[in-house]
């Protein structure tokens, strides 16, 4: 498998303020990671792949602008919600793609956004 | 296109009680198919998976067969622990799609003791 973290584990902001969450993937060079939503009746929404020293490739109806991610190393890849409203208060998982083509990904422990 | 169906949830069991939760898919090709389980506060694990027909995934006491000819990859348990209860995910992987999953809705289990 792959050991992902994710940093931090829980944070609450206020409205209007932009958060950072950051996705590590320890034991493995990571060149392509996933960023996923997970909304309170448990479904999984992708909303974008980070590739490694290029643009992230965003799912239909996730906003660019306010989803940023960056993917600046094999083992980093980091999503800032800009601007954050409560209605952006999620689940937020990342994940990296290890092995075969056929292998699947191994996810982070999640990161919990509440926005007041 | 690629597509996942779950039973839906929530399934609420006694322990020791058999488990089966239903998962059909579409693909197109020949698609890898998973089953990831979340405990409750966590992210997902992997639980199990197979990569072509009649390949049976086993981990924890739990299995699914492929079965193409029905399109489905249903999971089971002969005998659940209150420890099970969690939300499983069903999801598939179709090559050339740059490694992204198709996930099922999930489906809660709770297990009473």
């Amino acid at each position: 498998g792959a050991v992902v973290s994710q940093h931090p584990s829980r944070v609450i902001c206020k409205s209007g303020t932009s958060v950072k969450i950051e996705c590590r993937s320890l034991d493995f060079q990571a060149t392509t990671m996933f960023w996923y939503r997970q909304f309170p009746k448990q479904s999984l929404m992708l909303m974008a792949t980070s590739n490694e020293g290029s643009k992230a490739t965003y799912e239909q109806g996730v906003e660019k602008d306010k989803f940023l991610i960056n993917h600046a190393s094999l083992t980093l890849s980091t999503l800032t919600v800009t601007s954050a409203h409560p209605e952006d208060s999620s689940f937020y998982i990342c994940s990296v793609g290890r092995g075969g083509a056929y292998s699947g990904q191994f996810f982070g422990p999640g990161t919990r956004l509440t926005v007041l | 296109g690629n597509s996942v169906t779950q039973m839906e949830g929530p399934v609420t069991l006694s322990e020791e009680a058999f488990l089966t939760i239903n998962c059909t898919y579409t693909a197109t090709g020949y698609p890898s198919l998973f089953w990831y389980v979340q405990y409750p506060g966590e992210g997902l694990q992997l639980l199990l998976k197979a990569t072509k027909a009649d390949d049976k995934g086993s981990n924890k006491g739990f299995e699914a067969t492929y079965r193409k000819e029905t399109t489905s990859f249903h999971l089971e348990k002969g005998s659940v622990q209150v420890s099970d209860s969690a939300v499983y995910f069903c999801a598939l992987l179709n090559a050339g799609n740059n490694r992204k999953l198709i996930w099922g809705l999930g489906t809660s289990l709770a297990v009473n003791p």
